[in-house]
């Protein structure tokens, strides 16, 4: 699905560094999400977006921040990333039915 | 919140076999059940759905069944071929906030 992007594809940091991955689409959804995979552990929701002005928490949104910048535009950055961080993240996008996964973000923190 | 919990977390089996992959949840509002099938390296893809005005649902060898009262939902597939092998989430939206389980490895040997 090109309809959902993420970037970067992949990004290797270190401790403590700011970092912003980014997520467009263009399904003309409301509802957006960022999740996390890791293994054994399926996809952790961090945070999600029903439109522009609502932000919720999800299960695990301890050390993540979002921004909703418009309606195809939703970003999640690790302030102070540190090395439990490290993982695969999924953006994914709903028009209230099922949802649509972007590529996914694989990040290292060193 | 939801809580999905999903089970076995592998499964093999000989190619022809069925495979049967088991969730539970805990919301009484949920009301709609994907299923998504993850290929090595790639994003979650949708395979089948079930909503909780119905019990089950079947798409070629892939059925899904819902118990509403026990709250527990099921991914059947049959005849299962090489090309089956993958993880298997389940899902579970309560209020359009997804939570997943910890997903299905599943492997099919010929």
């Amino acid at each position: 699905d090109a309809d959902v992007t993420q970037t970067p594809r992949n990004r290797i940091t270190k401790t403590g560094k700011r970092i912003m991955l980014e997520c467009s689409q263009t399904k003309g959804h409301d509802r957006m999400y960022w999740y996390r995979q890791d293994p054994g552990l399926g996809l952790r929701l961090i945070y999600y977006s029903f439109d522009v002005k609502d932000i919720n928490k999800g299960e695990i949104s301890d050390g993540y921040s979002v921004s909703r910048q418009a309606q195809a535009k939703f970003s999640l950055s690790l302030e102070s990333a540190i090395p439990n961080q490290t993982a695969l993240y999924f953006c994914a996008t709903s028009g209230g039915a099922s949802v649509f996964f972007g590529p996914g973000t694989r990040l290292t923190v060193l | 919140g939801e809580n999905v919990e999903q089970h076995p977390s592998t499964l093999s089996v000989q190619e022809g076999d069925s495979a049967v992959i088991k969730c539970t949840y805990s919301d009484s509002a949920s009301n709609y059940f994907p299923w998504y099938k993850q290929e090595l390296g790639k994003r979650p893809q949708l395979i089948i759905d079930i909503r909780s005005n119905v019990g089950e649902k079947k798409d070629q060898r892939i059925a899904v069944t819902l118990n509403k009262t026990a709250k527990h939902f099921s991914l059947h597939i049959t005849e299962t071929q090489p090309e089956d092998s993958a993880v298997y989430f389940c899902a579970a939206d309560s209020w359009g906030k997804f939570q997943f389980g910890a997903g299905t490895q599943v492997v099919v040997t010929p």
